[in-house]
């Protein structure tokens, strides 16, 4: 299985909303609702933000949304803040009980 | 609230074998995976594998060959094996709570830490 397609980075202003795409194929994205995404910031460990591709933890901001298109996985962060700045990872089922990872996002806050 | 703590050996050879173990407080019971997942220094993660409380495992087919875990819920223990490793096993391993049939991370212990050079 290959690593889903993420852009290496994206940036935007605070108050802005930004999108970072997750590209995968018909055998994992495309087949399943199953995207999940995490938020870590330098040094510390990963934070699940969106599961089953666009219901958020309750604890989580509504600022982070997540949908899904096809063989594409969206995540938006509305209303930017500095402290989103932070990588960004996609994660799906891929079938036969494999998970697989996006190559990250690094999002900077200008 | 779920916390993992996590322990093993940091520092290897080439050709050693990395051994990891990870605690659950909460036990580890229950309709759960307890997976590993990895990070090499500055790149992104890569899942390893899975176990459940019944010893039911997954392994991605990249490492499946040098990949073995185990549990012990009497414990609440859940570890790793990774036999002859390479420079590119350099990373920290995480154990994380699998949602099951979800398929996603909801709970991640601190990471380790795992060098492996001569």
């Amino acid at each position: 299985q290959s690593a889903l397609t993420q852009p290496a980075s994206v940036s935007g202003s605070p108050g802005q909303s930004i999108t970072i795409s997750c590209t995968g194929s018909d055998d994992d994205i495309g087949e399943y609702n199953l995207v999940s995404w995490y938020q870590q910031h330098p040094g510390k460990i990963p934070k699940l933000i969106i599961f089953e591709a666009t219901k958020r933890p309750s604890a989580v901001s509504d600022r982070f949304s997540g949908s899904k298109s096809g063989n594409t996985a969206s995540l938006t962060i509305s209303g930017l803040h500095p402290d989103d700045e932070a990588s960004y990872y996609c994660c799906s089922y891929a079938g036969r009980r494999l998970v697989i990872f996006g190559g990250g996002t690094h999002v900077t806050v200008l | 609230q779920v916390q993992l703590q996590q322990w093993g050996a940091g520092l290897l050879k080439p050709s050693e074998t990395l051994s990891l173990t990870c605690e659950v407080n909460v036990g580890t019971s229950g309709g759960f995976y307890w997976s590993w997942i990895r990070q090499a220094p500055g790149k992104g993660l890569e899942w390893i594998g899975e176990i459940n409380h019944s010893g039911t495992t997954n392994y991605n087919p990249s490492l499946e060959s040098r990949v073995t875990t185990s549990i012990d819920t009497s414990t609440s223990q859940v570890s790793l094996r990774l036999k002859s490793v390479t420079a590119a096993d350099t990373a920290v391993y995480y154990c994380a709570r699998a949602r099951r049939p979800k398929y996603y991370f909801d709970s991640w212990g601190p990471g380790t830490l795992v060098t492996v050079s001569s």
